[in-house]
């Protein structure tokens, strides 16, 4: 069963837009992290959030976690057409180093 | 390529017969994970190694499926019998295996199984 829920499912913007997506999920956490995945290929990891941590940076990306709403957010700075892809947030639980992931938020981004 | 391999990407068979899929971590990687994900979905959890130990298997992996890592580097996983619902990607991830709170895992490309 899936534990995390993404929103919203589906999203398309214009390239040079911001993209913003929101994970929540439901029971406590060691770390949660976003991965991209291009369609029907394998999944590229963006960026690992730990529990103790509230907000972290990788180029274009910028990730927050609230571990008292349960919540993630990925924001995506100034789109391109190569953002086109699924992504999906993944939660590993205390005691385990299992992930579980959302059903994930198609983007796509107009050029 | 240093990433995660997999062999082979694609494969249909009929219902009944066995399969077997593998897996090549990235080389220094203790830790193996095998993830199924079916269209429009998330990847959902199988099983994982920690060298060659299966340490966790998940309800979805019924005994028609098996995985081994016999000595600590690949891995393989076995469907025997076939059905219709095995149709789908199944991926294989590995990390470091230094953090005891969890770590990045990195994916391979993925097996495509359809069963016809």
């Amino acid at each position: 069963s899936q534990q995390g829920e993404e929103d919203p499912q589906a999203l398309s913007i214009q390239e040079g837009e911001n993209a913003t997506m929101n994970c929540s999920y439901k029971t406590s956490i060691n770390n949660l992290q976003w991965y991209r995945q291009n369609s029907g290929r394998g999944l590229v990891h963006l960026i690992l959030i730990r529990s103790n941590e509230r907000e972290k940076h990788s180029g274009r990306l910028r990730v927050t976690l609230d571990t008292s709403k349960k919540s993630s957010s990925l924001l995506i700075t100034a789109s391109r057409a190569a953002d086109t892809a699924s992504y999906f947030c993944a939660t590993a639980g205390a005691g385990s180093y299992q992930l579980t992931f959302g059903k994930g938020t198609k983007l796509s981004v107009i050029p | 390529d240093t990433g995660v391999s997999q062999d082979p990407r694609h494969k249909i068979t009929k219902r009944g017969q066995n399969v077997t899929f593998r897996c090549d971590p990235i080389s220094e990687h203790n830790r193996l994970y095998w993830y199924r994900q079916t269209l429009g979905q998330g990847p959902e959890f199988l099983t994982y190694f920690q060298n060659e130990a299966q340490l966790e298997k998940s309800r979805l992996l019924s005994d028609r499926f098996s995985a081994e890592r016999p000595k600590g580097s690949f891995s393989t996983l076995e469907i025997q019998r076939t059905e219709q619902g095995d149709s789908a990607m199944y991926l294989c991830a590995s990390s470091l295996g230094q953090e005891p709170k969890g770590e990045t895992q990195y994916f391979g490309p993925g097996t495509r199984l359809l069963v016809l």
